[in-house]
C-alpha cells in the first residue's frame, strides 16, 4: 500500500534551517510529484512548492522563494524539503503529499511533521 | 493570483442533517478543484477531485458540484465520524491554493 513516511518533530532557534523527510513506499517513487504544505496553530492549510523525483526540478511557492528547497534521493526513495532563516511564524506542521505529474490534487499524504521555532 | 473563499467558516449540524460547504474562486478555475477532510492530529483525506468526482474509498453520501468560480460540497446525511475541517483546493500545473477551510461541529 502506498505510504509516505515523514521524520520526526524538530525545534530550532529563529534564524536556523530545518530539513524534514519523506519516505516513499507502495509505488514507482519517480511517477508522481511530491508537494509540500503546512498548517500553522490555528490556521489552515498552506501549499509550499512541489518536487518531481524524476527530474529533479522543483517549484516553490512565491511566498518561499529564496528559503525553501525541496530535493529527492531516488536510491531510496525519499524527498526532503529544507527551508532556512526560520522565524517564530514558521512553526507549523509540515506534511508531504503526493500528486500525479498532471493533475495536482493530493491523494496520498505523510502523518506531519512538526517544527517549532522558538528562542 | 488565484484566492479561494470558502463559506462559511463554522457550520454546526446534527447526525443526519444534510450540509453544503461552498468555494469561490477569483476567476475561472474550470474544473480544477478539489476537497479534502481535515481532523485534528491526523493527515488530510482527499474526498473529490475535478470538482465532481469521489476518491475511492469515500463513502457517496460525499459529493461535489461546480465548475468556473463557484463550487460546493455537500455531505448526504452527516454520520458521527464527518465532523471535521474541510478545505477546498485550487489546483493547475504550477501551483496550489486552498481556501481557509469550513469547520463543522455538532449542533
Amino acid at each position: 500500500q502506498v505510504q509516505l513516511v515523514q521524520s520526526g518533530a524538530e525545534v530550532k532557534k529563529p534564524g536556523a534551517s530545518v530539513k524534514i523527510s519523506c519516505q516513499a513506499s507502495g509505488y514507482t517513487f519517480t511517477g508522481y510529484n511530491i508537494h509540500w504544505v503546512r498548517q500553522a496553530p490555528g490556521q489552515g492549510l498552506e501549499w509550499m512548492g512541489w518536487t518531481n523525483p524524476n527530474s529533479g526540478g522543483a517549484n516553490p511557492a512565491q511566498k518561499f522563494q529564496g528559503r525553501l528547497t525541496m530535493t529527492r534521493d531516488t536510491s531510496i526513495k525519499t524527498a526532503y524539503m529544507e527551508l532556512t532563516s526560520l522565524r517564530s511564524d514558521d512553526t507549523a506542521i509540515y506534511y508531504c503529499a503526493r500528486s500525479s505529474v498532471a493533475f495536482h490534487y493530493f491523494d496520498y499524504w505523510g502523518q506531519g511533521a512538526l517544527v517549532t521555532v522558538s528562542s | 493570483d488565484i484566492q479561494m473563499t470558502q463559506s462559511p467558516s463554522t457550520l454546526s449540524a446534527s447526525v443526519g442533517d444534510r450540509v453544503t460547504i461552498t468555494c469561490r474562486a477569483s476567476q475561472n478555475i474550470n474544473d480544477r478543484l478539489a476537497w479534502y477532510q481535515h481532523k485534528p492530529g491526523k493527515a488530510p483525506k482527499l474526498l473529490i477531485y475535478k470538482a465532481s468526482n469521489l476518491e475511492p474509498g469515500v463513502p457517496s453520501r460525499f459529493s461535489g458540484s461546480g465548475s468556473g468560480t463557484e463550487f460546493t460540497l455537500t455531505i448526504g446525511s452527516l454520520q458521527p465520524d464527518d465532523f471535521a475541517t474541510f478545505y477546498c483546493q485550487h489546483y493547475n500545473s504550477f501551483s496550489s491554493t486552498f481556501g481557509q477551510g469550513t469547520k463543522l461541529d455538532i449542533k
